[in-house]
């Protein structure tokens, strides 16, 4: 059981440049989320589906992308990089009401 | 929007002591969630507490839920080098979770 599926590890982008983090889930969670760990700031969400076709800004969403074209997949898409978006990702899918199951992560270096 | 507020944002402990963490909000909550996350690796989940009052206990983990619903705390009671990490509360919304800045613990042996 594959649980919480999160692509690629590690990414290093040049500022302006685009790119897709990839989260995957086998557990059939309605709920899906993206966020973002920087230090002394914990988990800020950026954005959360609670269904396919549906998605929500979070706290931080400026600059982000998603869709959710099926339950399993969320992806997140990073339009233009900023050095201000280097941190680490982390997608977490949950069912309604429940505890949140991760991925495990994906550290970004925007140059 | 609602929101938990952790402390402390740092705790060095000797091995063998107690730790706390305190989680507070200004409204009242339906529900808090505390998770772990060890050095370098993911938050994982470690317990729910939804009643006003409840205690719970996993081993040396004392989690507690205020009367008011207001603030938890998680306790270790004679920490050890494998309860190094972050701890996190988290505050399960209608549709999404948001978390606290969390509380980073190191143990000196």
């Amino acid at each position: 059981n594959a649980g919480v599926t999160q692509t690629p590890k590690f990414q290093v982008l040049k500022t302006g440049q685009s790119m897709t983090l990839q989260c995957a889930q086998d557990m059939n969670h309605e709920y899906m989320s993206w966020y973002r760990q920087d230090p002394g700031m914990g988990l800020r969400l950026i954005h959360y589906s609670v269904g396919a076709g549906i998605t929500d800004q979070g706290e931080v969403p400026n600059g982000y992308n998603v869709s959710r074209s099926t339950t399993e997949d969320f992806p997140l898409r990073l339009l233009s990089a900023a050095p201000s978006q280097t941190s680490v990702y982390f997608c977490a899918s949950s069912s309604p009401g429940g505890r949140a199951f991760f991925g495990q992560g994906t550290r970004l270096t925007v140059v | 929007g609602q929101q938990v507020m952790q402390i402390p944002q740092y705790q060095h402990v000797q091995e063998g002591e107690d730790f706390t963490t305190y989680c507070n909000s200004s409204t009242t909550l339906s529900n808090i969630q505390w998770y772990k996350q060890r050095p370098g690796g993911h938050p994982v989940f470690l317990i729910q507490l939804v009643k006003s009052g409840e205690v719970k206990k996993q081993k040396r983990l004392t989690f507690q839920f205020g009367e008011a619903k207001k603030n938890s705390s998680l306790h270790i009671t004679a920490t050890q080098t494998t309860d190094v990490g972050t701890y996190f509360c988290a505050l399960r919304r209608d549709n999404d979770m948001r978390f606290g800045a969390g509380t980073r613990l190191t143990v000196k042996p």
